[in-house]
């Protein structure tokens, strides 16, 4: 079955720093790519999805980078502020004939101020 | 516009006793699904429901675990028996569609639930 792997599992960086997280998928078929961010005590949220027909997708501060070939996906995150601390989880949807999302293991983001 | 609302937001209760939890979906949104995040951890697959049926229940951990959904609305997850492993936060998520719609899925903030 479909699997998600996400790297790293922890991430620290300066205030003002990039930061990047990555996910890579087993099934090629995926085609939609959502990002959520979760704050202590809260639902994730999401913040940028891509689909498998684009390459990229900008959103502010953040941009999400799709590779089909190489079957991965980054979540980029400029000028990191503290209020970008959380974890951050990365999803595959395994095809349009499916609704299921494989989540990735998720990334804690710790901005130091 | 009101987004998903999960109720209890937490809800401790001694082993053995059966607990419901609800969630109220993003309305209009046809899909429901409920999932499972422990300590610290990701999140696991409960149960999907595609207005009131549940094509996949694939994920629910043992048969003491049941979900309902009424009027394509209000999903209701029961917990009978409860064990001291089944602490975890439950969450739900909604998407306007489900099958062929590779819609975003949105969730609430999760019912805590303790099993002391």
């Amino acid at each position: 079955g479909e699997n998600v792997e996400q790297h790293p599992s922890t991430l620290s960086v300066q205030e003002g720093d990039s930061a990047v997280i990555k996910c890579t998928y087993s099934d090629s078929a995926s085609n939609y790519f959502p990002w959520y961010k979760q704050e202590l005590g809260k639902g994730p949220q999401l913040i940028i999805d891509i689909r498998s027909n684009v390459g990229e997708k900008k959103d502010q501060r953040i941009a999400v980078t799709l590779n089909k070939t190489a079957k991965h996906f980054s979540l980029h995150i400029t000028e990191t502020q503290p209020e970008d601390s959380a974890v951050y989880f990365c999803a595959a949807s395994p095809g349009s004939g499916t609704y299921k999302y494989i989540f990735g293991t998720g990334t804690r983001l710790k901005v130091l101020a | 516009g009101a987004g998903v609302s999960q109720s209890p937001s937490n809800k401790v209760t001694e082993k053995g006793k059966d607990v419901e939890l609800r969630c109220d979906p993003i309305s209009g949104h046809t899909a429901l699904y409920w999932y499972r995040q422990s300590l610290g951890q990701g999140l696991e697959f409960l149960i999907y429901f595609q207005g009131n049926s549940a094509p996949d229940k694939s994920g629910l951990p043992s048969d003491r675990f049941s979900a309902e959904r009424t009027g394509g609305s209000v999903s209701t997850l029961t917990i009978q028996r409860t064990q001291q492993e089944d602490s975890a936060v439950y969450l739900c998520a909604s998407s306007l569609r489900g099958v062929g719609g590779n819609q975003p899925q949105h969730f609430g903030d999760g019912t805590r639930l303790s099993i002391l």
